[in-house]
Formats: C-alpha cells, structure tokens, sequence
C-alpha cells in the first residue's frame, strides 16, 4: 500500500505568516495533489503535479503556491496566512486511485 | 468545471438496515466516478469506484450504480455495521484526467 505521510497533524500560525505544509509519499507515484477539506464543502483542489517541478492549479489556488523539487515530496506553501486560510489540508498520491495523508488541522488566528 | 451534489448530508440508520446516497454531476464527459470513506482522525480511502462503460459494480456489502443518461451515481450499502460510520465522499474524473471533483460529502451513522 501506498504510504502517504504529512509533516504536521496540528498547527497554529499567526495572520501573515509564511507557512510551509510538507507531503511525502514513499510509492513512486508521478501524480501528487493537494485539498483543502471544509464542513459541507468536501475537497477541494488546491494544486495538482504530475512531475517533479510540474504543477498544476486546482479548483482554489489563490493564497497558495507549491513546490516539487523531489519526485516523493510536494510541499503547499501559504505565502502569507489569512484566518480564512484555517482549514484541514489533505495530501495524496496517485492516479485514478488517489491515496491520502491523515491531514494537518491548520488554525490561522 | 465538473460539480458534483452529494445527498443527504447527514445519514442515520440502524445496524442491520442499508444505507443509500445519491451524487450528481454536470459534466457529461466525465468518467470515472470513485467512492471514498473517511474515518475519524484519517484521510479518505477509496472504497469502490466505477467507470462509464458498467452500470452497477458491487464489493461484498457495498455496491454503486451509475445512470449517465441522468447524470447521477449511487452507493448502496446493505447490512449496515458500526464500523460504517464514516463520512463518504463521491467523486467524478474525466478520461485521463486524475483531478477529482468530490460532493460535499455524507456524514453516516450506524445506530447498534
């Protein structure tokens, strides 16, 4: 099975701060995404990369912006955190079948 | 883009009994329409998928249905347990596309 691994599961930042939420997964796979999960608005796509140092927007790029220097890793960088920014994020890889981290409860206040 | 209604949003049953939810999509070149399970403290899981080319699949307790002229998919779950208490996501993809569009998702409760 696919291990998909998420630097942080809790995390409080201030307004304006630079975050950096880290993915790894350890199977390989070309396609890696990121989520964000909100009550009664499911997942939504952030950024999508099918290669190292290739990316895609989602559905709600705005605020965000990601890097892929490594084809196990894809981090989701918050330039400068905003409170409607608190939110679950979810990594996974894969294709069809996608394969998901446990998620980081972020708290921007 | 695709858009994807999942209903209801919330799901209680009592064990034993089955369990359905419906999803709709809007973009008739769509696909590929999996079915995810959330439990608590962890990412989604895929549980069943299907593609456009089958009407029904079915897994043991969990089986989907696909209706493309109406644009709308189905999971159906029988003999409900407590460990089916999760929340579900449906999904839609279009051919060679790995981006999903999900539902807002369905919070499910077995009552034992």
């Amino acid at each position: 099975d696919v291990k998909v691994t998420q630097s942080s599961r809790y995390l409080v930042k201030r307004t304006g701060e630079k975050v950096f939420l880290e993915c790894v997964q350890d199977m390989d796979h070309e396609n890696m995404f990121w989520y964000r999960q909100d009550p009664g608005l499911g997942l939504r796509l952030i950024y999508f990369s099918y290669d190292v140092k290739m990316k895609e927007k989602g559905d709600i790029p705005e605020g965000y912006s990601v890097s892929r220097e490594k084809k196990e890793r894809f981090s989701l960088i918050l330039e400068s955190a905003s409170t409607n920014q608190t939110s679950m994020y979810l990594c996974a890889a894969g294709d069809y079948e996608q394969y998901f981290g446990p998620g980081t409860r972020l708290t921007v206040t | 883009g695709e858009n994807v209604e999942q209903h209801p949003s919330t799901l209680s049953v009592q064990e034993g009994d089955s369990a359905v939810i419906k999803c709709t999509y809007s973009d008739s070149a769509s696909n590929y329409f999996p079915w995810y399970k959330q439990e608590l403290g962890k990412g989604p899981q895929l549980i069943i998928d299907i593609r456009s080319n089958v009407g029904e699949k079915k897994d043991q307790r969990i089986a989907v249905t696909l209706n493309k002229t109406a644009k709308h998919f189905s999971l159906h779950i029988t003999e409900t347990q407590p460990e089916d208490s999760a929340v579900y996501f449906c999904a839609a993809s279009r051919h060679g596309d790995y981006k999903l569009s999900f539902g807002a998702g369905t919070t499910v409760t077995v009552r034992a």
